[in-house]
């Protein structure tokens, strides 16, 4: 049981704009700033989104990061194949369960 | 460009301590947190601890009493080791550079994120 929830899958076909979601608490999302990483398949995570909605040089613009409240959301627009991947969302945490939580990843598959 | 490098046995025996180092290479190991991750097969990420390079640590409740983290800047690595390992413990390891601090003035919002990562080393544990 993670600390964050993602929802386990998303798709959506090339060209289309998707989202996925992060839901938090007071102490975690409601408190501090969100990430994203991105897995592609047999490689180790990689950092998208920072600060909630900062891009590491070198993240195409196609990717964007919002909070709001204890939730928090990734937007994947013009989607291509190569988006194909898991995501998940991380936070501090200020309560027991922290300091650091991940979500428990979002399937990304495109059609 | 930084770089981490995991290393360690990839077999490690049921109640034993399991052991990795991470190497850093292409920048310092000043002014950042170093964290271990870890990747059950078909899960998802676990963060398991940070340590500055001050020598100041941090761990997940859940696995503190089993999980030692140390720091060794003169060699530019820092270390794992978890104890009393099960069949649980079997993962995909990972080290990662952490970038953290307060977000604003107000000190109440703490951003945290790991921009560098290693490749990864799996570690099974047998009994």
């Amino acid at each position: 049981q993670s600390v964050l929830t993602q929802p386990p899958s998303a798709s959506g076909t090339p060209g289309q704009r998707v989202t996925i979601s992060c839901s938090g608490r007071s102490t975690n999302i409601g408190s501090n700033t969100v990430n994203w990483y991105q897995q592609l398949p047999g490689t180790a995570p990689k950092l998208l989104i920072y600060t909630n909605n900062q891009r590491p040089s070198g993240v195409p613009d196609r990717f964007s990061g919002s909070k709001s409240g204890t939730s928090a959301s990734l937007a994947i627009s013009g989607l291509q194949s190569e988006d194909e991947a898991d995501y998940y969302c991380s936070t501090w945490d200020d309560s027991l369960n922290g300091p650091v939580v991940f979500g428990g990843g979002t399937k990304l598959t495109v059609l | 460009q930084v770089q981490l490098q995991e290393s360690g046995p990839g077999l490690v025996k049921s109640s034993e301590t399991l052991s990795l180092t991470c190497t850093v290479s292409g920048g310092s190991i000043s002014t950042y947190y170093w964290s271990w991750i870890r990747q059950a097969p078909g899960k998802g990420l676990e963060w398991i601890a940070y340590i500055y390079d001050s020598g100041s640590t941090n761990y997940n409740p859940s696995l503190k009493s089993r999980v030692t983290i140390s720091v060794d800047t003169s060699k530019k690595q820092f270390s794992l080791k978890l104890s009393s390992v099960t069949a649980a413990d079997t993962a995909v390891y990972y080290c990662a550079r952490g970038v953290g601090g307060y977000y604003d003035s107000s000190g109440f919002s703490y951003y945290y994120y790991m921009d560098v990562w290693g490749k990864g080393t799996t570690v099974t544990v047998s009994s």
